[in-house]
């Protein structure tokens, strides 16, 4: 079946350094979509790409999605202590009952 | 509008036991969802309806777990009899299916312990 990998599954960096999550499905995807996870929380919407080759910024976090819509990439600039938390991807393939098929996450600790 | 609405925020029961889950989602959105997350198997979708309809339960673990979705503002999930093994968070997510963006929101979740 359709799989969405997420790597890597966890992260630690000083506090300044820069961060990077990778996804890769293994079907081409009609959107990618990525959430953040605060520990004891719930997944919470950062963005959707749905062009070939888009990218985005909210700030210091820059997503990508790849030209042939298979892969992802969101990475932060400068991390901060707040960046902590559980980073996901979900694809959206239409054609799959328009479920999103999730990666595993990347924890993300951040040492100040 | 408050989200999506989760009760309880934790249940903890003993092993056998019927466990309710409910969901309220978001007033308009037309699609539901419900994940469990473990440590070891992540986020993983239970079942998902859409406008009422539950479109895909490939995602239920076995016919100890049941949803229902009796209308557009309320859904359930229920695990009778309840196993150890059954300890997770549940999520419930509501989305709006149609042109544009399609995130899901996600509820508090509620912490199921069965001891």
């Amino acid at each position: 079946g359709q799989q969405v990998m997420q790597i890597p599954q966890y992260q630690h960096v000083q506090e300044g350094e820069d961060f990077t999550t990778y996804c890769n499905s293994s079907t081409t995807l009609s959107n990618i979509q990525w959430y953040k996870q605060r520990p004891g929380g719930h997944p919470v919407f950062l963005i959707q790409l749905v062009k070939s080759g888009e990218v985005k910024k909210q700030k210091r976090l820059t997503f990508q999605f790849g030209e042939a819509k298979k892969n992802s990439s969101l990475h932060i600039t400068a991390t901060q202590t707040t960046d902590v938390g559980t980073y996901f991807c979900a694809g959206d393939n239409a054609g799959n009952n328009r479920k999103l098929i999730w990666g595993l996450g990347t924890s993300l600790a951040v040492n100040p | 509008d408050a989200g999506v609405i989760q009760s309880p925020r934790h249940e903890v029961t003993e092993m056998g036991q019927e466990v309710t889950l409910r969901c309220k989602p978001i007033s308009g959105h037309n699609s539901l969802f419900w994940y469990r997350q473990t440590m070891m198997r992540g986020l993983e979708l239970l079942i998902y309806f859409n406008n009422n309809v539950p479109i895909d339960d490939s995602g239920m673990p076995e016919d100890r777990f049941s949803a229902k979705m009796p209308n557009a503002s309320f859904s359930t999930l229920k695990i009778q009899p309840s196993e150890p093994r059954d300890s997770a968070v549940y999520f419930c997510a509501s989305s709006f299916y149609g042109t544009g963006r399609t995130e899901a929101f996600f509820g508090q979740g509620t912490r199921l312990t069965v001891v």
